[in-house]
């Protein structure tokens, strides 16, 4: 069974930092390109950023919301997937998702919250 | 960026009935297109992918059609357990992977 379980989330203070984590199994997981995908309270979806497997590079692209703020990374040897967000402000309150999207095998962990507030 | 225009934003039907759902796409996607439903407090869950590929176990009652910028999405008998909001999805061409703006299906 795929399992892609987010944790780390909670309250921080504008221009503090967190660190994501997303613990996956099922599959294998060095050959996928990550993303995280994030979405604020009653609004739809939005893409942060990827990290390729690292056969492919491990090149990262992120949303020019979070360029320069955010960083994906992604430890194969214990299939973890890392989402480090610095300068955090309040606009990044959201529930963020890990995933495989897009793909032909498309899995969602369940989210973490992440609020921003002083 | 290509930028999805999905409408309506939201909709009410009754059981039963047929309900479509549009998104348009800034420049030509081809087919590079899928269709998710989201649940409230819930993942994305896909639907339907390559713009008409029904995905495995989803109910025959949802197909999507289209190719190019203009795509549709079709429940062709709405259930109660359908109250969702739907977004479509382009990866054509990413960074950055763009989403609709959503529609929210509501029964009636």
């Amino acid at each position: 069974e795929v399992q892609l379980v987010e944790s780390g989330g909670g309250l921080v203070k504008p221009g503090g930092s967190l660190r994501l984590s997303c613990a996956a199994s099922g599959f294998t997981f060095t050959n996928a390109w990550m993303s995280w995908v994030r979405q604020a309270p009653g609004k739809g979806l939005e893409w942060v950023g990827r990290i390729r497997s690292k056969t492919d590079g491990g090149i990262t692209d992120y949303a020019a919301p979070v360029k320069g703020r955010f960083t994906i990374s992604r430890d194969d040897s214990n299939n973890t997937l890392y989402l480090q967000m610095n300068s955090l402000q309040t606009e990044d309150t959201a529930v963020y998702y890990c995933t495989t999207t897009p793909g032909r095998d498309d899995y969602w962990g369940q989210g973490t919250l992440v609020t921003v507030s002083s | 960026d290509i930028q999805m225009t999905q409408s309506p934003s939201s909709l009410s039907a009754s059981v039963g009935d047929r309900v479509t759902i549009t998104c348009q796409a800034s420049q030509d996607i081809s087919n590079y297109l899928n269709w998710y439903q989201q649940k409230p407090g819930k993942a994305p869950k896909l639907l339907i992918y390559d713009a008409s590929n029904l995905e495995t176990g989803v109910p025959s009652r949802f197909s999507g059609s289209g190719s190019g910028t203009d795509f549709t999405f079709t429940i062709s008998s709405l259930q109660p357990e359908d109250i969702a909001t739907y977004y479509c999805q382009q990866f054509e061409n990413l960074p950055p992977l763009t989403f609709g703006g959503g529609t929210k299906v509501e029964i009636k």
